[in-house]
């Protein structure tokens, strides 16, 4: 059955210091998302992409915060410099286009010390 | 952000009860979907509903879409202890933009006693 790959699967870094998460969408799904889930929370949206392009990132801190799919396959989201208050679960999911349903993968729990 | 509010918090019971959770919102959805999250995964799609009024089965869940496009429950026949971990409900709506943008409930945890 085909999945939502991300990587790492778990990450822990120091405040300030850079870390990035990869995803890896299910094959032929033009539309990609990431979440950002607070332990005792559902997952909020950060930034949608549609092929390449972002669709939206309105809640994206974009001081700190960047994504990218340059082919409009697999994505990047990066955060730099890490906080404190950045600790939490990153979703990525994936739809076959805008409105579809949308499968997530296994996401990275980040812990920032 | 916006989250929808789903009751109960959470809920601890006997292997083999019923179980029924609900999830309302200010706003209406076009589509209702139900997601099941356990520890350290992703949410899991369990049932997804797109007509008001719609009550839709996968084994022995059930899910209905409210009438009023504000609100939908889950229902759980016969709960097993696989059935523990946290249950999402997700409001899904097309952006003006060109997007779509999914909504979460706070989640109800579930405790299945053997």
């Amino acid at each position: 059955e085909a999945e939502v790959a991300q990587s790492p699967r778990y990450k822990i870094t120091e405040k300030s210091q850079a870390v990035a998460f990869w995803c890896d969408p299910i094959s032929g799904h033009a539309t990609l998302y990431w979440y950002r889930q607070i332990l005792g929370q559902g997952p909020e949206l950060l930034v949608q992409f549609q092929d390449e392009s972002v669709v939206d990132d309105s809640q994206l801190p974009k001081d700190r915060f960047s994504a990218e799919r340059l082919k409009g396959v697999d994505s990047t989201l990066k955060i730099q410099p890490a906080e404190l208050g950045d600790s939490a679960m990153y979703l990525c999911a994936s739809s076959l286009d805008r409105g579809n349903i949308q499968y997530f993968g296994a996401g990275t729990r980040l812990s920032v010390l | 952000g916006q989250q929808l509010n789903q009751s109960p918090q959470s809920m601890f019971i006997q292997e083999g009860e019923d179980v029924s959770m609900n999830c309302t919102s200010s706003s209406i959805f076009n589509t209702w979907l139900w997601y099941k999250q356990d520890p350290g995964e992703g949410p899991v799609l369990l049932i997804a509903l797109y007509k008001a009024g719609e009550l839709t089965s996968n084994g022995r869940l059930t899910a209905q879409f409210g009438i009023t496009r504000k609100d939908s429950f889950l229902n759980i026949s016969a709960s097993i202890p696989s059935d523990v971990g946290i249950y999402f409900c997700a409001g899904l709506d097309i952006l003006t933009g060109g997007g779509n943008k999914l909504t979460f409930g706070t989640g109800t945890q579930l405790k299945v006693e053997l």
